[in-house]
């Protein structure tokens, strides 16, 4: 399957702390998106990390890319309630973009 | 802008019925795919249309099958339904289509059950 997988699967921390999830696709990664799902509504796009960069911020969020073990991480720091999603990793290239099965992070305040 | 939008919010059907998704894209995006999203698997790919030509098909059995008007609005059929097809449907639309850095804009979904 070319889909990816996502750790972990869910995510409980108080506010103020750091969020770090991580995607991993058994096929070669191309670029990668991140975005962001509140409940049960549209996805959000976040940020894109293209193949030959190696790390990339955004405000409160830093993705990295390691394209030789076909993974990537999203950081996001000081973490607020409305944080709280689930957050989907996708390989794009020039075929569809494959999710992964996402993290849902849960921010307490 | 207006963002992507998708009519209706939620519908329910019973087996064997038919169902029609519609989507309409921000202005002038011209490319819109769309995605079943179930807890079980995930977001999974349906097909995507550009300039009312379908460039790009996923997984899915022929019951499921769309088109493109002129206007890039977009629609989805699902025939013959059945209770597996229960799922939030997506549509996301983007500016030249699927591509490695190409964004792409979600609607809201349509939570579609089937009873």
């Amino acid at each position: 399957s070319q889909q990816g997988e996502e750790d972990p699967q869910a995510l409980s921390i108080q506010e103020g702390e750091n969020a770090t999830m991580n995607c991993s696709y058994k096929t070669s990664i191309n670029n990668l998106q991140w975005y962001r799902q509140n409940s049960g509504r549209g996805l959000v796009h976040l940020i894109l990390i293209r193949s030959n960069e190696r790390e990339k911020h955004s405000g409160r969020l830093r993705v990295t890319l390691d394209t030789s073990k076909k993974s990537s991480s999203l950081l996001i720091t000081a973490s607020r309630a409305a944080d709280t999603a689930s957050y989907f990793c996708a390989n794009s290239g020039n075929t569809p973009l494959v999710f992964g099965k996402g993290t849902r992070l849960s921010v307490i305040a | 802008k207006a963002g992507v939008t998708q009519t209706p919010r939620y519908l329910i059907k019973t087996r064997g019925q038919q169902v029609t998704l519609s989507c309409s894209p921000i202005s002038g995006h011209r490319s819109v795919s769309w995605y079943q999203q179930t807890p079980g698997q995930g977001l999974q790919f349906l097909f995507e249309y550009f300039s009312e030509t379908q460039r790009n098909k996923g997984n899915f059995p022929g019951r499921f099958s769309g088109r493109q008007f002129s206007n890039s609005r977009s629609e989805m059929n699902v025939s013959t339904l059945e209770l597996g097809d229960s799922a939030l449907y997506l549509c996301a639309s983007s500016l030249v289509g699927q591509g490695s850095y190409n964004e792409q804009f979600f609607g809201p979904g349509t939570r579609l059950t089937v009873l």
